[in-house]
C-alpha cells in the first residue's frame, strides 16, 4: 500500500522561509494527484490553504504557495509568522475516487 | 455560504455501529460536488474514510472499506457516516466535508464531533 509522506516536524525563524513536502512510498508526485494542503491549529478544524497543486484557495495569504519539486508536492511559507505554527497536512488524490492524507509536520515558529 | 454540521452520539459502546449525519445548508447536495468523511483519533493525523457522489457513487479507504457505509439523503439534504464492529481505535474526531469536484480537494469542513468508543 502506497504511503503519502511528510517530515513530521520542521521549525522556520520569524520572517524566514520553509518547504514542507509530500511524498510517495511508491512512485512520484505529478499534478495528476491534485496536491492539497491544509492548515490546523488544535482544536480547530482544518482550514484548506492550497489545491491542485499550487492554486490557493479563497483568503489565503500569498506567503503560502504550492508546487511540485522533483518528486514531490511542495508547501512553501515565505516570510513565516508567528501564527503560522500549526500542523500542515497534504492530501494526494490516487485514483478511483481514493484520496489519502501525509501523517503531518508540525511546523514550529522560532 | 456554505455550512456542514455533523451530528451524532458521542458515545459508542466497542462492536456497535457508530452512525453520523451531516446536514448541509446553503448549497444542495445534487447540485454536482463530492461529500466526505474525514476523522482524527485524538493526538494524531487525518485520514480519509471516503466520499460519495449524490448519486450513490462511494469510494472508501480500502483499510475501513469493510466497515463502512456512506450515503446520501438528498430529500433532507444531507450525508451520512456507519462505521460497524467499531472499537477504542475508531475514537477519534469525525469531520464531513465537502470536495471539488475534479480536483478532489476540500472546501468546506463541518466542525468536526468526537466520537468516543468505550463501554
Amino acid at each position: 500500500q502506497t504511503v503519502v509522506t511528510q517530515e513530521p516536524s520542521f521549525s522556520v525563524s520569524p520572517g524566514g522561509t520553509v518547504t514542507l513536502t509530500c511524498g510517495l512510498t511508491s512512485g512520484s508526485v505529478s499534478t495528476s494527484n491534485y496536491p492539497s494542503w491544509y492548515q490546523q491549529t488544535p482544536g480547530q478544524a482544518p482550514r484548506t490553504l492550497i489545491y491542485s497543486t499550487n492554486s490557493r484557495s479563497s483568503g489565503v495569504p500569498d506567503r503560502f504557495s504550492g508546487s511540485i519539486l522533483g518528486n514531490k508536492a511542495a508547501l512553501t511559507i515565505t516570510g513565516a509568522q508567528a501564527d503560522d505554527e500549526s500542523d500542515y497536512y497534504c492530501v494526494l488524490y490516487m485514483g478511483s475516487g481514493i484520496s489519502v492524507f501525509g501523517g503531518g509536520t508540525k511546523l514550529t515558529v522560532l | 455560504q456554505v455550512q456542514l454540521q455533523e451530528s451524532g452520539p458521542g458515545l459508542v459502546k466497542p462492536s456497535e455501529t457508530l452512525s453520523l449525519t451531516c446536514a448541509v445548508s446553503g448549497y444542495f447536495i445534487s447540485s454536482g460536488s463530492y461529500w466526505g468523511w474525514i476523522r482524527q483519533p485524538p493526538g494524531k493525523g487525518l485520514q480519509w474514510i471516503g466520499t460519495t457522489y449524490h448519486s450513490g457513487s462511494t469510494y472508501y479507504n480500502p483499510s475501513l472499506k469493510s466497515r463502512v457505509i456512506i450515503s446520501v439523503d438528498t430529500s433532507k439534504n444531507q450525508f451520512s457516516l456507519k462505521l460497524t464492529s467499531v472499537t477504542a481505535a475508531d475514537t477519534a474526531v469525525y469531520y464531513c466535508a465537502r470536495l471539488k469536484r475534479g480536483t478532489w480537494y476540500v472546501d468546506y469542513w463541518g466542525q468536526g464531533t468526537l466520537v468516543t468508543v468505550s463501554s
